[in-house]
């Protein structure tokens, strides 16, 4: 059975950092690309940023308004996924999620973690 | 950028009914690049159709997916009561990037 848990959210003041984890099981971690994606209370799903197996080159993309900000890694030893995120602002507060890539969607997602930018 | 409208906003529909739900692109996508989510309250979403048109694994067959171009459907043929929930249409773009619709809520009537 495929799980990912993602652990490490809370409470962050604005410019502050946080570094979110997801730990995979169930399937072959090393092989899948591997996103986060949040969503704001009340709102839709955003796509925040993807990172490719290390066979595929291990590249990252993100999106607009978190690129330069958020970076992810990844330990395929541990069978983690890392968002780490910096500058934070009001706008990131948001829960979320570790998924894992299929072809061009998502076909597996972690609880959420929920994360609050407030002074 | 392309931009995905979901419509309507909210559905209400009686539990057996037929529930059609639309995914308008602001240009053209290719087939392959459109999936579709359930998320229910306090949950993770959960992948139904995947290339718009496949059952993603253990997803009832009173769910599919059709379109093609701008234009995408998901139609659940006779509504459950644990159907009731929000749907989101997703595409995948060349930057790359992943763009969602803002979601159709299905509520009981």
């Amino acid at each position: 059975e495929v799980q990912l848990v993602e652990s490490g959210g809370g409470l962050i003041e604005p410019g502050g950092s946080l570094r979110l984890s997801c730990a995979a099981s169930g399937f072959t971690f090393s092989n899948a690309w591997m996103s986060w994606v949040r969503q704001a209370p009340g709102k839709g799903l955003e796509w925040v940023g993807r990172i490719k197996s290390k066979a595929d080159g291990g590249s990252l993309d993100f999106a607009a308004p978190v690129k330069g900000r958020f970076t992810i890694s990844r330990d395929d030893s541990k069978d983690t996924l890392y968002l780490q995120m910096s500058g934070l602002k009001t706008e990131d507060t948001a829960v979320y999620f570790c998924s894992k890539n299929r072809g061009y969607g998502f076909d597996y997602w972690g609880q959420g973690a929920l994360v609050t930018v407030a002074s | 950028e392309i931009v995905l409208t979901q419509s309507p906003g909210t559905l209400s529909l009686s539990p057996g009914e037929r529930a059609t739900l639309s995914c308008r692109a602001s240009q053209s996508i290719s087939d392959n690049y459109v999936s579709w989510y359930q998320q229910k309250p306090g949950q993770a979403p959960r992948l139904l159709i995947y290339g718009a048109s496949t059952r993603a694994t253990g997803i009832p067959d009173r769910f599919s997916g059709s379109g093609s171009g701008t234009d995408f459907t998901l139609t659940i043929s006779r509504l459950e009561p644990e159907d009731f929930a929000v749907y989101y249409c997703q595409e995948y773009g060349s930057s790359p990037s992943y763009t969602f619709g803002q979601g159709t809520k299905l509520e009981i009537k």
